[in-house]
């Protein structure tokens, strides 16, 4: 079945460095990808998607590239905040067809200043 | 425009019980999907439930019971607690028509099982 894998964390940086988080799929189909972010005790925040091979998707200074020949949806930042710490998902789902998301394990990103 | 909304924040419960939960979903949306999330684990789909009706189901038993009502709003059911099912409960809501819009999470309900 379908399948999302993401590189284990913790991940812990110095602000202003460069993040980048990994993340492979396993998919059937041509799912739709995204990457979510969860706060300390909140739920998850969709942070960007991406819903075709070669889309860029981004916001607040994140982005991360539809990559189909590799099975990648990598994550990037170039420059790391204290408020970026969190946990990061990277996740699929084929949205045409209404089927549910599926969630790597997620990473643990800490930025200290 | 108020998110999804889940309550309570907070439960715990014996092994052996019952529990409810509930969501309300985002304005506008028709659709509302629940998720486990175990401690340090990415979530899990529990199921999703649209016009009433349980669409989708992810590899839960049937202790895992839900319900839309016709405002959108949903619970989950749980029988028969285990100690496994501590987790955070994740409700998510999105809008089906016009090609399936991405989910919004609620802030998760967490069930403690002793």
């Amino acid at each position: 079945g379908d399948s999302v894998t993401q590189m284990e964390g913790p991940v812990t940086l110095s602000e202003e460095a460069f993040l980048t988080i990994n993340c492979t799929y396993t998919a059937t189909g041509y799912p739709s990808l995204f990457w979510y972010v969860q706060y300390p005790g909140e739920g998850l925040q969709l942070l960007l998607k991406a819903t075709k091979a070669d889309d860029k998707g981004s916001n607040k200074g994140f982005e991360a590239t539809y990559r189909k020949e590799t099975t990648s949806f990598h994550l990037e930042k170039g420059s790391v905040q204290v408020s970026d710490s969190a946990v990061y998902f990277c996740a699929l789902s084929d949205l045409q067809a209404g089927t549910a998301l599926i969630f790597g394990k997620g990473t643990t990103l800490s930025v200290s200043s | 425009d108020a998110g999804v909304t889940q309550s309570p924040t907070h439960l715990i419960k014996t092994r052996g019980q019952q529990v409810t939960l509930r969501c309300s979903p985002k304005s506008g949306h028709d659709t509302v999907s629940w998720y486990q999330q175990a401690l340090g684990q990415g979530p899990q789909f529990i199921f999703q439930y649209y016009e009433e009706e349980e669409r989708q189901r992810g590899n839960f038993p049937d202790r895992f019971s839900g319900h839309q009502f016709p405002n959108y709003s949903s619970e989950l059911n749980v029988n028969a607690l285990l100690l496994g099912d501590s987790a955070l409960y994740l409700c998510a809501s999105n809008l089906i028509m016009g090609g399936n819009s991405p989910l919004h999470f609620g802030n998760g309900t967490r069930l403690t099982v002793t």
